[in-house]
């Protein structure tokens, strides 16, 4: 399984973007990169999922860079309620076990 | 709504007593799955369910056991509970196996075995 690498902390300003990086420098063809949030001891959410194209839905968009070595979860305009912890997840789809490994993540706090 | 419902959400119980922790979700999915959370470890898998009758052990499945008889009902059952179970719990499904990877989760279930 690939190895993700996450910031442990950041924080944003409400309103403001918030940019997530995560560093999967050792992804193979077959890999997607999942992201998930958790907000305090909560179930995680599902939040967005891409292979190498971006991809953008109502909560997200995620940027993979051209050698899917990294990628970059953006929220547009953060609000109070997006602080939590946010995973990044590379996954292979041909894994019969189907389990998401959740690494350390980032700890995001969005400042009022 | 669309949702994964767990129940109990705490429970505190001794060391011994057959617990069952109950999780059912209302969207159909043939995919579910126990996870717990411990600090400093993350989310572990316990065990997983493709389908009706189809189970498999997860990364932690000792001690633990579960069904899976109809498609909305997945329990997690610990015959002898001990104090290292102790734990958050979270059951998760998504639609099928194409889409396992976007899961929706319960709110968890807090348990505590003295």
């Amino acid at each position: 399984d690939a190895k993700t690498t996450q910031p442990p902390s950041m924080d944003c300003a409400e309103g403001r973007a918030a940019n997530l990086p995560c560093n999967h420098s050792t992804i193979s063809g077959n890999e997607y990169v999942y992201w998930y949030r958790q907000i305090h001891s909560q179930g995680p959410q599902y939040i967005i999922h891409g292979l190498k194209n971006n991809e953008t839905n109502e909560m997200a968009s995620l940027i993979i860079t051209e050698d899917r070595k990294s990628s970059t979860l953006i929220l547009p305009h953060a609000t109070l309620r997006d602080t939590a912890v946010y995973y990044c997840i590379v996954r292979d789809v041909m894994d019969s076990s189907y389990k998401l490994i959740f690494g350390s993540g980032t700890r995001l706090l969005v400042r009022p | 709504e669309a949702q994964v419902t767990q129940n109990p959400r705490y429970l505190i119980t001794v060391t011994g007593k057959k617990l069952t922790v109950t999780c059912s979700q209302n969207m159909n999915h043939e995919y579910m799955s126990w996870y717990r959370q411990d600090p400093g470890l993350g989310l572990r898998q316990i065990y997983y369910s493709m389908n009706v009758e189809v189970t498999d052990k997860g990364d932690v499945p000792e001690g633990y056991k579960v069904s899976r008889k109809e498609k909305r009902n997945f329990p997690l059952i610990l015959e002898s509970p001990s104090p290292n179970q102790t734990s958050l719990y979270f059951c998760a499904s998504s639609f099928s196996i194409g889409t396992a990877y976007e899961q929706y989760f319960g709110p968890g279930t807090r348990l505590t075995v003295t």
